[in-house]
């Protein structure tokens, strides 16, 4: 069966400091993979989602970017936090065609201190 | 872009009354539509899906939506909610091909005694 890995769970960093949240899927292969931000009261942002190794669209400008080195990995990125990247931070896979649900990892609460 | 519009943003309802939230999306094409469900402290669930054939779809837990193409609506409804359904109820939406799956802003619902 397939299951989403994303760590760590919690995460307190200083202004300025970089950042790296990283997501893995197991048990299937070439699936689309996404990264949210969930905040109260907006819902989940899409904020990066990828079809394959190294293709990335950006959904939202800001001071983040993604990566996918590997074909289940899915890494989000920043070389310098601003206290506005505080939130809760999920990824997700699907499968390679948009009639399929999307599974969700158990998120990244991020404090930007 | 596509985007998907939930209008209640908070509902409190007593046990046993009725449900029906309501989502609206802006896409002309042919659409997946979805409602997942966050119950406190849990990751994101899927509650059903619609993608083609009969547009009233039944989920998990006796809830149900109706896809009406030409309201461009999806609403979720429960006939009576108990309250175990205390939960936020995310809608979403893709389209056909590798579009990234699209969320509303939610509605908290509160089910009290």
């Amino acid at each position: 069966s397939q299951t989403i890995h994303q760590w760590p769970a919690t995460l307190v960093q200083p202004v300025g400091s970089p950042l790296s949240l990283e997501c893995t899927v197991e048990g299937t292969s070439n699936p689309n993979l996404y990264w949210y931000r969930q905040a109260a009261g907006r819902g989940l942002q899409l904020l990066f989602y990828s079809v394959g190794i190294g293709q990335i669209s950006s959904e939202v400008p800001q001071n983040l970017s993604a990566s996918r080195p590997q074909d289940r990995q899915f890494i989000l990125s920043s070389k310098k936090l601003l206290l506005s990247d505080s939130g809760f931070y999920l990824c997700a896979w699907n499968g390679g065609t948009a009639n399929t649900e999307a599974f969700f990892g158990q998120g990244t609460r991020l404090t930007v201190v | 872009a596509q985007s998907v519009s939930q209008h209640n943003h908070h509902v409190i309802l007593s046990e046993a009354a009725s449900l029906e939230l309501g989502c609206n999306y802006s896409y002309g094409g042919t659409v997946n539509l979805f409602w997942y469900v966050q119950y406190p402290g849990q990751h994101l669930q899927l509650l059903l899906k619609y993608f083609s054939g009969d547009p009233l779809v039944k989920g998990i837990k006796g809830f149900e939506a109706e896809f009406i193409k030409s309201k461009f609506s999806f609403n979720l409804r429960k006939p009576s909610v108990q309250w175990s359904d205390t939960a936020e109820y995310f809608c979403a939406v893709s389209s056909s091909g590798n579009t990234p799956l699209v969320f509303g802003k939610g509605t908290r619902l509160s089910v009290i005694a």
